[in-house]
């Protein structure tokens, strides 16, 4: 079974580009993840999506990210402009009451680094 | 939120037991405790979870206080692939499956 897949796994810009984050759950589950990480630092949550409903979105920088689970599957993260503290791991989780009994699972995580 | 506390960091010998405490003394009755960990460079990686029995798998035992208060997880041959971040992490029924994670333990085992 593929586990999450999240792309790229590195990136680097310069302070007030556009940047974007790509997940790919595994097959089945309903409920995607987005944390950020910072480092020495466990995930925070930034969004939780239920389906394609945004249910939790209180930590998500609403004045320059923006998340999109279109057709309940796939996930992108966007930040713009980005800042310098910005640069951290951003981390896709997912997971499914019926199949997986709420059991988080996670991607590698895409690390960006903001100069 | 239901916070938990772990010591920053812990030593093991190589085939030994690792056994990494967490305190979660304002747990709920219906607060379930989970594990996971962090090897550098991945993302954190489920190990097991538990509501108050001790459950055992092929990674490890946890063992839960009768008062639910605290609880401790045991890696029962430590190999160097098992250094990494460890998480304790309470979950609460019916909120959206939210985790915190906190900073965790770091966990070297030595040869």
């Amino acid at each position: 079974e593929a586990g999450v897949v999240q792309s790229p796994r590195y990136k680097i810009i310069e302070k007030k580009q556009p940047v974007a984050f790509w997940c790919n759950p595994i097959s089945g589950h309903n409920t995607l993840y987005w944390y950020l990480q910072n480092l020495g630092q466990g995930p925070e949550l930034l969004i939780r999506y239920e389906n394609e409903e945004a249910v939790d979105d209180s930590q998500l920088p609403k004045d320059r990210f923006s998340a999109e689970r279109l057709k309940g599957v796939d996930s992108t993260l966007k930040i713009q402009p980005a800042e310098l503290g910005d640069s951290a791991v951003y981390l896709c989780a997912s997971s499914s009451s019926v199949i997986a009994k709420n059991i988080q699972y996670f991607g590698a995580g895409t690390r960006l680094s903001v100069l | 939120d239901a916070k938990t506390t772990q010591p920053p960091s812990m030593d093991c010998a190589e085939g030994r037991a690792a056994n990494l405490p967490c305190n979660h003394s304002t747990i709920s009755g219906n607060e379930y405790v989970y594990w996971y960990r962090q090897i550098h460079s991945q993302g954190p990686q489920y190990i097991i979870h538990g509501l108050k029995n001790n459950e055992t798998n092929e990674m490890a035992s946890l063992i839960i206080t009768e008062d639910r208060k605290s609880s401790t997880l045991i890696l029962p041959h430590a190999t160097l692939r098992d250094t990494a971040v460890y998480y304790c992490i309470v979950r609460v029924v019916g909120t959206g499956n939210q985790f915190y994670f906190g900073t965790g333990t770091s966990l070297t085992v030595i040869p």
